[in-house]
């Protein structure tokens, strides 16, 4: 079936240090690849997205790159902050209206100041 | 302002008792989802509500049960409940498919 493939965390790093979050993917047909973020006591939020192939994704200084050729989606940030730290998940779909959202395990980011 | 809420943030009953958790977004989509979080974080949808019709309905048992009585509402019953159903679940809504808006959660603790 359907399934993403988070590394898993816990990652602890310093601020301004760089990130990545690997996430590889296997589905049928050409998924539409998010990343949601969840901050502490809140619920999940949508970070970025890319539809097709070679699309890259980017908000608040995060970036994720569509890579068919690897089946990867990696999460990643030049310098983070202390409040980059949060739960990070991968996530695809595969219908055409995109209701059904599979994710990844979520990989857990604390950033040290 | 709150765009979805949940009731009740935290839920603490014995094993056997039948309890509800309520849903209500303000951001007028037509889908609403239920999600369960389990201890390691992993997240699955467990239903979907478009127009409060069921679109989305995965292999939960059928304890659980969800209703819509309006499209801004989407409320899980669970009967008989049991060690394993503690969890976080996450109400969320969306209009376009992916970009779901998720409420805080309802940690749901079965002793």
């Amino acid at each position: 079936g359907d399934s993403v493939t988070q590394m898993e965390g816990p990652v602890t790093l310093s601020e301004e240090a760089f990130l990545t979050i690997n996430c590889t993917y296997t589905a049928t047909g050409y998924p539409s690849l998010f990343w949601y973020v969840q901050y502490p006591g809140e619920g999940l939020q949508l970070l970025l997205k890319a539809t097709k192939a070679d699309d890259k994704g980017s908000n608040k200084g995060f970036e994720a790159t569509y890579r068919k050729e690897t089946t990867s989606f990696h999460l990643e940030k030049g310098s983070v902050q202390v409040s980059d730290s949060a739960v990070y998940f991968c996530a695809l779909s595969v219908d055409r209206s995109d209701y059904k959202l599979s994710f990844g395990a979520g990989t857990t980011v604390t950033v040290r100041a | 302002d709150t765009a979805v809420s949940q009731t009740p943030k935290y839920l603490v009953t014995q094993m056997g008792n039948d309890k509800s958790i309520k849903c209500e977004q303000n951001l007028g989509h037509d889908t609403m989802y239920w999600y369960k979080q389990d201890s390691k974080k992993f997240l699955k949808i467990m239903f979907s509500y478009n127009n409060k019709e069921l679109i989305i309905n995965e292999t939960v048992p059928n304890r659980f049960s969800p209703k819509s009585p309006d499209k801004a509402h989407l409320n899980l019953h669970i009967n008989s409940l049991e060690l394993g159903d503690s969890a976080v679940y996450f109400c969320a809504s969306s209009q376009e498919g992916y970009k779901q808006f998720f409420g805080p959660g309802t940690r749901l603790t079965v002793l």
